[in-house]
């Protein structure tokens, strides 16, 4: 069973600073989405990665496949509170420990 | 409705009861799944539906009984639960099948078993 493993499991800062989240996997990945996860709801698609290499920008996120399709990142530029929750990487039925991201106004 | 609905969105039950969580989805798709979530794993996949088959079932007790009508809901019968199943309860659809594509989630039922 493939294992994805996100780090870090917490993270807190301040408004307007950036930072990197992570997703590992024990194997290649076939595809890679990025979820994000707000309190009280259900998680919401962000970007689909396929080709290793590919990076996708989404406003202020920056989404990363790795050459080699066994890790990913998404890079938050200018965080903003809204940017707070948890943010999920997933493979098919398969998805990651998760990181909590909190964004103090 | 749009969506992925749930219902009902709290639920508290004994250990002896029995309860059914309901899952609607109002998109057309034609895979459904039930996924807890829990302090200890984030999303930990429990049963997946494909034209109303089950085509997984990922090694969860019988005293989850999960119950697919026809594409559009999707059910989870519950019964002598114990206070570890205590959890929130997220259902989920997508277009394609269930291998791989975007999966549109409900806002999930949080449970409690006393």
């Amino acid at each position: 069973t493939q294992l994805l493993e996100q780090s870090p499991q917490f993270l807190s800062i301040q408004e307007g600073e950036n930072l990197t989240v992570y997703c590992n996997s024990s194997s290649v990945f076939s595809s890679l989405q990025w979820y994000r996860q707000e309190p009280g709801e259900g998680p919401v698609l962000l970007v689909t990665v396929v080709t290793g290499g590919e990076v996708k920008k989404l406003k202020r996120l920056t989404f990363q496949f790795g050459d080699a399709r066994k890790d990913s990142s998404l890079h938050i530029t200018a965080a903003q509170p809204g940017d707070t929750g948890l943010y999920l990487c997933n493979e098919k039925l398969t998805f990651g420990t998760g990181t909590r991201l909190t964004i103090i106004p | 409705e749009t969506g992925v609905t749930q219902t009902p969105r709290h639920l508290v039950m004994g250990m002896t009861n029995k309860k059914s969580l309901k899952c609607e989805q109002h998109l057309g798709h034609n895979a459904m799944y039930w996924y807890k979530q829990s302090a200890k794993k984030p999303l930990e996949l429990m049963f997946v539906y494909s034209l109303e088959e089950r085509v997984e079932n990922n090694s969860v007790p019988s005293r989850f009984s999960p119950e697919c009508p026809n594409s559009s809901h999707l059910f989870l019968h519950l019964h002598t639960l114990q206070p570890e199943d205590s959890a929130l309860y997220l259902c989920a659809s997508s277009q394609d099948g269930p291998w791989g594509g975007e999966q549109f989630f409900g806002p999930g039922t949080r449970l409690t078993v006393l």
